[in-house]
């Protein structure tokens, strides 16, 4: 059974730092590409970041482009999201998803974790 | 405002067939894999359609896509009250080099 976990939201200050992970199970980790999808209270669905299976190609959404790294670590089946200089805006449950959403579409979906940036 | 644009609601009796549109570009639909994701309420999105029309193991055939050119088309038949949802569109934008999603369409099935 395909599991994904995520893990690390937190209320944190405008202009912090966090670090969210995503353990995944029952699948073989090293072959997907991974995907980070993020939804604001009561709105819609907004791509965040994605990496390949090697981590040699990553990419982001304009809004996180130089605050935001995706990266992988395919021994501990994890993908991180590190997460800088956080906005108001930022404040969203974040997704960690199996796949790209234009190859395989994102077949897998966590149950996402709350990220609030408030003072 | 979303690169993908989608009617905000829908609504249909139970047991018609009611279709959700995806509007896009050349850089996005048009050249790109559409998939469809349902969100029931307090949910994580769920995949229904992926590479325009495939559905994964377990989604029943009641739901279709279908794509031309630049815009795509969810199906769904033989409504029922457990289809209400919000649906979303998504694909990758090569303009972009970035994932984009539809603002969503609300279902009501009346």
């Amino acid at each position: 059974e395909v599991q994904l976990v995520e893990s690390g939201g937190v209320l944190v200050q405008p202009g912090g730092s966090l670090r969210l992970s995503c353990a995944a199970s029952g699948f073989t980790f090293r072959t997907y590409a991974m995907t980070w999808v993020r939804q604001p209270p009561g709105k819609g669905l907004e791509w965040v970041s994605s990496i390949d299976t090697g981590s040699d190609d990553t990419y982001y959404a304009d809004s996180v482009q130089g605050r935001f790294t995706i990266s992988r670590d395919n021994s501990k089946n994890t993908v991180y999201l590190r997460m800088n200089s956080l906005r108001a805006e930022d404040t969203a449950v974040y997704y960690c998803a199996k796949g790209g959403i234009s190859t395989t579409g994102l077949d897998y979906w966590g149950q996402g974790t709350l990220v609030s940036v408030s003072s | 405002q979303s690169v993908l644009t989608q009617p905000p609601s829908v609504s249909a009796a139970p047991g018609q067939k009611v279709t959700i549109s995806c509007s896009g570009s050349s850089s996005n639909i048009g050249n790109n894999y559409i998939s469809w994701y349902q969100q029931l309420p307090g949910a994580a999105p769920k995949l229904l359609i992926y590479e325009n029309n495939k559905r994964p193991s377990g989604i029943p055939d009641r739901f279709s896509g279908s794509k031309s050119d630049t815009s795509a088309t969810l199906g769904i038949t033989g409504l029922q009250t457990g289809d209400e949802a919000i649906y979303y569109c998504g694909t990758w934008d090569s303009s972009l080099s970035a994932g984009v999603f539809g603002g969503g369409t609300k279902l009501s099935v009346l």
